[in-house]
């Protein structure tokens, strides 16, 4: 158990749709990381959120958002899915300070498939 | 370009056997993750290290900064050890956004 955890579990939508994941960071983690990882690869960064403000953004258009809270909790919006957005959406909260980042805890991800 | 390659993609082994996972990177990095993924997608931090070496049970990671290579070895395998073995980057210039590799797929055979 790392203390992250992400809902729904599964989700399944049609093209054109937009869908909101959600992450629960371990407490105490100022950063929350996103993660898009298609079947057979290694995940691919999103974006980061450091203290509710993006701090960083991997190759993924602007379709892709998110929105981190005071309570630790966060969000990656995707809106006009397509069907290559299908995949695992892993979220990965850690304590980032001056010095750099702590060990990153995973949530169980959500498996989003797109029709 | 950012780059994190693994070796090998795939490899079995047999129970008991000492296995070495590799995993090179292009340019200088903060810090290497070692991440463990079971089938079902759960991961889980193994090491995150930024030099020299960390051990943790049968686990041990090792760096050397200057050659951009880590290795990933396991003692005395288990077929619970099977799972996809990630290593993971965090580059100078990228802060602290970590790049990964592809995977390397374990399976130990009793």
């Amino acid at each position: 158990e790392t203390g992250v955890t992400q809902s729904p579990t599964h989700l399944i939508k049609t093209r054109g749709q937009q869908v909101t994941l959600r992450c629960s960071s371990q407490s105490g983690h100022n950063t929350v990381s996103w993660y898009q990882q298609a079947l057979g690869q290694g995940p691919q960064f999103i974006f980061q959120y450091y203290r509710e403000e993006e701090n960083g953004r991997g190759n993924f258009p602007p379709r892709f958002s998110g929105l981190q809270f005071p309570n630790y909790s966060s969000e990656l919006n995707v809106n006009a899915l397509e069907l290559d957005d299908s995949a695992l959406y892993l979220c990965a909260s850690s304590f980032l300070t001056v010095v750099g980042t702590d060990t990153q805890y995973f949530g169980p991800g959500t498996r989003l498939t797109v029709l | 370009k950012n780059e994190v390659e693994q070796s090998p993609q795939n490899l079995t082994a047999q129970e008991g056997e000492f296995i070495t996972i590799n995993c090179s990177y292009s340019v200088g990095i903060s810090a290497l993750h070692w991440l463990q993924q079971h089938p079902g997608g759960g991961i889980v931090s193994l090491f995150m290290l930024s030099s020299g070496k960390k051990k943790h049970g049968r686990l041990i990671a090792t760096i050397n900064i200057q050659e951009k290579h880590s290795s990933l070895h396991i003692t005395a395998s288990h077929p619970r050890d099977s799972a996809v073995y990630i290593c993971a980057a965090a580059f100078f210039y990228t802060g602290n956004q970590f790049y990964f590799g592809t995977g390397t797929s374990l399976t130990v055979i009793p």
